[in-house]
């Protein structure tokens, strides 16, 4: 059972709309993760997040934006859809501090976006 | 920087083959070293995990040895099901940041 919820699972939706993507954990989790993985199945970071108020950019450069207001949530924004940004996109959280270095990630299971 | 290879799939096999899937990685000091499962329509779920040298991971049937000598955390187990059938990727962090340096991943098809 995941304990890290993606919403919506899928959406197909016109070029120009303004789009969030929701990420929700419950774990208490401080950092956060978004990943854009190409039909080929590679992964890309594209934004983390340490902490509330915290968000940077990942390797992957990307045209959305994040924001990190509350410790169990970690929207994704794209202001205006393109068709390039049709994609599986995934969120992941872990846990992080003294004792606990590398934990792993826990992914959601996605949404797949698809932009006409 | 580091990085992570994997060998190319697809791997198709029969069931109650043996299964190994390479994995090498390039990195400085000593980092943790991950197998992520992805299932058709899912997110990726931590298959196993490997911290520090001739460490071993095991889950499900599947195991992966932290091999520091050689800077590789092969995949393998000794007689996949029909339900392993997934992407399997392998993955290294290093440091606090707990960022995560995944290979392409390898898509594995098991049939009857």
């Amino acid at each position: 059972e995941a304990d890290i919820y993606q919403t919506p699972r899928y959406l197909v939706i016109g070029t120009g709309k303004k789009i969030t993507l929701e990420c929700s954990q419950t774990m208490g989790h401080d950092k956060m993760y978004w990943y854009q993985q190409d039909p080929g199945m590679e992964l890309h970071l594209i934004h983390y997040s340490y902490g509330v108020n915290s968000t940077e950019k990942g390797d992957l450069s990307s045209e959305s934006t994040v924001s990190r207001i509350r410790t169990e949530h970690f929207p994704l924004t794209l202001e205006s859809a393109r068709p390039s940004h049709t994609s599986q996109y995934l969120c992941a959280s872990s846990e992080y501090g003294q004792g606990v270095r590398n934990q792993p990630q826990h992914f959601g299971d996605g949404t797949r976006l698809s932009i006409l | 920087g580091n990085s992570v290879t994997q060998m190319e799939g697809p791997v198709t096999l029969s069931e109650e083959a043996f299964l190994t899937i390479n994995c090498t990685y390039t990195a400085t000091g000593y980092p943790s070293l991950f197998w992520y499962v992805q299932y058709p329509g899912e997110g990726l779920q931590l298959l196993l995990k490997a911290t520090k040298a001739d460490d071993k991971g095991s889950n499900k049937g599947f195991e992966a040895t932290y091999r520091k000598e050689t800077t590789s955390f092969h995949l393998e187990k000794g007689s996949v099901q029909v339900s392993d059938s997934a992407v399997y990727f392998c993955a290294l962090s290093q440091g606090g940041s707990e960022k995560l340096v995944f290979g392409k991943g390898t898509k594995l098809t098991v049939n009857p």
